[in-house]
C-alpha cells in the first residue's frame, strides 16, 4: 500500500503474555519511529531506526520492550510480560532521509493494545 | 531536556470563528525544528508544518497560519474561519537539529495535544 501499515490494529492480551506489533513503512523511507500514545496523552517516543545505523533506543521504558528492523523495511516491536500500564496505542511512522523533509513523519493508524 | 507544553486541553468553537492553539517549548539546542501535526477522529496523524529555529517568519497556508516567536519560545497555530472538518487533536512537536549525515530528525518530542471541536 501507499501508506504506513501496522498490524494488528487491535490486540487484547492477558497480563504476563508477550505481544508483537508489526510496522510496514512506506517504501523508500529509511527512517522509522515507534511512539506510544496512552489514552488522552501525547505521543511518547520509544525508538528510532535510520538505515544501518544503531537505533536510538533511548525512549524504551523498560527492558521488556524491544524492537527490530530488517534493513529498511519491516519493523517489529515486542513487549514481553505485558503489564496493564502497557495498554496504549502504538504508533509507527516513517520518513525520508532528506533535510528538506526531515521531521515530516508519515504515521500508521496504530496498534491498540489492551492488557487485561 | 526538550519539552513541549500545550496548555489548552480542549477548545470548542462555533464554525467560522477564528481559533488559536498555543504551543510553548523548551530546549537547550540553538538549532531545532518545530512542527504541528493534526490527528483527526480517524486516528492517523498528519503533518502540517515544519519550522526551523532560524526562520521566524510567520507562515500562512490558506486558513492556517503559524506565529513563531523565539523570544517567548512559542509556536502558535491559528485557524481562521474554522470549519467542522478542522475538528481534531492538534499536536505541537520539537526536534533537535537534524542528523546531517542522514537528513532525518532522530526524534520528535510531542506536546499532549489540544482537542479542537468545531460545531455548527
Amino acid at each position: 500500500g501507499a501508506g504506513v501499515s501496522q498490524s494488528p490494529s487491535n490486540k487484547v492480551t492477558e497480563k504476563g503474555k508477550d505481544v508483537e506489533l508489526r510496522c510496514d513503512p512506506i517504501s523508500g523511507h529509511t527512517a522509522l519511529y515507534w511512539y506510544r500514545q496512552r489514552l488522552g496523552q501525547g505521543l511518547e517516543f520509544l525508538i528510532y531506526f535510520q538505515g544501518n545505523s544503531a537505533p536510538d533506543k533511548s525512549g524504551l521504558p523498560s527492558d521488556r520492550f524491544s524492537a527490530e528492523r530488517t534493513g529498511e523495511s519491516v519493523s517489529t516491536l515486542t513487549i514481553q510480560r505485558t503489564q496493564q500500564e502497557d495498554s496504549a496505542v502504538y504508533l509507527c511512522a516513517s520518513s525520508l532521509a532528506s533535510p528538506g523533509v526531515a521531521g515530516e513523519l508519515f504515521f500508521g493508524e496504530g496498534s491498540r493494545l489492551t492488557v487485561l | 531536556a526538550q519539552k513541549v507544553t500545550q496548555a489548552q486541553t480542549e477548545i470548542s468553537v462555533v464554525e467560522k470563528e477564528d481559533v488559536t492553539l498555543d504551543c510553548v517549548y523548551e530546549t537547550r539546542d540553538t538549532t531545532y525544528y518545530l512542527f504541528w501535526y493534526k490527528q483527526p477522529p480517524s486516528g492517523e496523524l498528519v503533518f502540517l508544518i515544519r519550522r526551523n529555529s532560524f526562520d521566524e517568519q510567520n507562515e500562512i497556508s490558506g486558513r492556517y497560519s503559524w506565529n513563531f516567536q523565539k523570544s517567548t519560545s512559542s509556536f502558535n497555530f491559528t485557524i481562521t474561519a474554522s470549519q467542522v472538518v478542522d475538528s481534531a487533536v492538534y499536536f505541537c512537536a520539537l526536534s533537535e537539529a537534524l542528523c546531517l549525515n542522514t537528513g532525518t530528525a532522530s526524534k520528535l518530542t510531542f506536546g499532549t495535544g489540544t482537542r479542537l471541536q468545531v460545531t455548527l
